[in-house]
């Protein structure tokens, strides 16, 4: 079975332009995870969605981010207009639950660079 | 709220060195406890986790005890390679089946 993908692997763009993150999740995985990596802040969740519901979306850190899940195979995370502060590696993760008993799959991951 | 704090890294040994790396939790219930790998370049993935107070978990020669009394779960092996390379992250989730929690992650280098 294909793990998670995660397009485009890098993206380098100027402030001020939009940006939009895809992820395909494992097949009959339930829960979908939005992670961003800083160096600073580490791994922190942005947004999860259960069979495309968005659950909490605490973590998004402003109203220039945005996440949807259309159906239980895509889902895209956008940032518009970009900063150079959003520069980071985002993750896409799935599994089956939301972590207790289950195991999170995550992607390679879609390193974000903003000048 | 649910936290999980590592050692700083980055940790650098020589193969067939012992590996320690602390990690200690703050829960209100009874967590499920989890390691986590992430290789060069790559997604994490899991590596060994625990449910209990006192199991312990292991896999490709790391294991970790969860210890209730002291909070911690920290990870170890006996004897690293240069394999081994690699962003080590502790992790917990809750009871309720609440979404993992992640330290920021201890870097380890094995040098030959």
């Amino acid at each position: 079975d294909a793990g998670v993908i995660q397009s485009p692997r890098h993206e380098v763009t100027e402030m001020g332009q939009e940006v939009t993150l895809r992820c395909k999740p494992i097949s009959g995985h339930d829960y979908l995870f939005w992670y961003r990596q800083t160096m600073m802040r580490g791994l922190e969740l942005l947004i999860y969605f259960n069979n495309n519901v968005p659950i909490d979306d605490s973590g998004m850190p402003e109203d220039r981010f945005s996440a949807k899940m259309p159906n239980a195979s895509f889902s895209t995370l956008k940032i518009q207009p970009s900063e150079p502060r959003d520069s980071a590696v985002y993750f896409c993760a799935s599994s089956r639950d939301r972590g207790r008993t289950g195991e999170l799959f995550f992607g390679e991951g879609s390193r974000l660079t903003v000048l | 709220g649910d936290s999980v704090t590592q050692m700083e890294g980055p940790v650098t040994l020589s193969e067939e060195a012992f590996l320690t790396i602390n990690c200690t939790y703050t829960a209100t219930g009874y967590p499920s406890l989890f390691w986590y790998v992430q290789y060069p370049g790559e997604g994490l993935q899991l590596l060994l986790k625990a449910t209990k107070a006192d199991d312990k978990g292991s896999n490709k020669g790391f294991e970790a005890t969860y210890r209730k009394e002291t909070t911690s779960f920290h990870l170890e092996k006996g004897s690293v390679q240069v394999s081994d390379s690699a962003v080590y992250f502790c992790a917990l989730s809750e009871a309720g089946n609440t979404p993992l929690v992640f330290g920021k992650g201890t870097r380890l280098s094995v040098i030959a």
